[in-house]
């Protein structure tokens, strides 16, 4: 069966960097696009970034300066790092297969959440 | 780029059908038939349940059906189950500068 895990601390002070990684288990890690997606506390969800099978990135330009997503096929994971973070972060934090598979648009499956916290 | 709009809540009894609408712009929704829904329930992650405005992944109940006229997509459940009661986000793909856009979001109430 298809999932993925993710894990990455949930403790976070102003000005630090958060970081976060997804390994993928049950199928072939090539040929996708992989996610991030954020949904601050009793809000909506927010698309971060994605990375190609190929390496090729693209970010939610609000965030642009701020993240980077990487990718390590070898050990079939992707990571986020988000850098300088503020309360305004605060958010649980989902990885996400997706959105492209060839031509269709779907994010699916996705990780089961990480809460980032950013306080003092 | 603006989260596409969706009514805060709807609700139904058991059995009916209610349908959830996603407004957009020619920009998104209007200009791509690439619209997914996903189902959330409190504290779990989001779940595909429509993508490419009307396909449903396998495993998924034949009672939620999408489609789309316009800027606007809609996601219908039919016969309502207390298990459907969840949050529904739309999301599209855009020509702007952020590539995907969700929706407010929608809670389904189950009476």
């Amino acid at each position: 069966q298809v999932q993925l895990q993710q894990w990455g601390a949930g403790l976070l002070k102003p000005s630090e960097t958060l970081s976060l990684t997804c390994s993928f288990y049950g199928e072939s890690f090539s040929n996708y696009y992989w996610s991030w997606i954020r949904q601050p506390p009793g809000k909506g969800l927010e698309w971060i970034a994605e990375i190609s099978h190929s390496g090729g990135t693209n970010y939610n330009p609000s965030l642009k300066s701020r993240v980077t997503i990487s990718l390590d096929t070898s050990k079939n994971q992707f990571s986020l790092r988000l850098s300088s973070v503020t309360a305004a972060d605060t958010a649980v934090y989902y990885c996400a297969r997706g959105p492209w598979f060839g031509e269709s648009l779907k994010l699916d499956p996705w990780g089961q959440g990480t809460l980032v916290t950013v306080s003092s | 780029q603006s989260a596409l709009t969706q009514p805060a809540s709807v609700s139904g009894s058991p059995g009916q059908s209610i349908t959830i609408s996603c407004t957009g712009t020619t920009s998104d929704v209007g200009g791509y038939n690439y619209v997914s829904w996903y189902q959330q329930h409190p504290g779990k992650a989001p779940k595909l349940i429509i993508y490419d405005v009307s396909y449903r992944p396998s495993g998924v109940s034949n009672r939620f059906s999408g489609s789309k006229s316009g800027n606007t997509a809609s996601l219908t459940i039919s016969g309502l189950q207390a298990e459907d009661e969840a949050d529904y986000y739309c999301n599209s793909y855009t020509s702007s500068s952020t590539p995907y856009v969700f929706g407010t979001g929608t809670k389904v109430t189950v009476l």
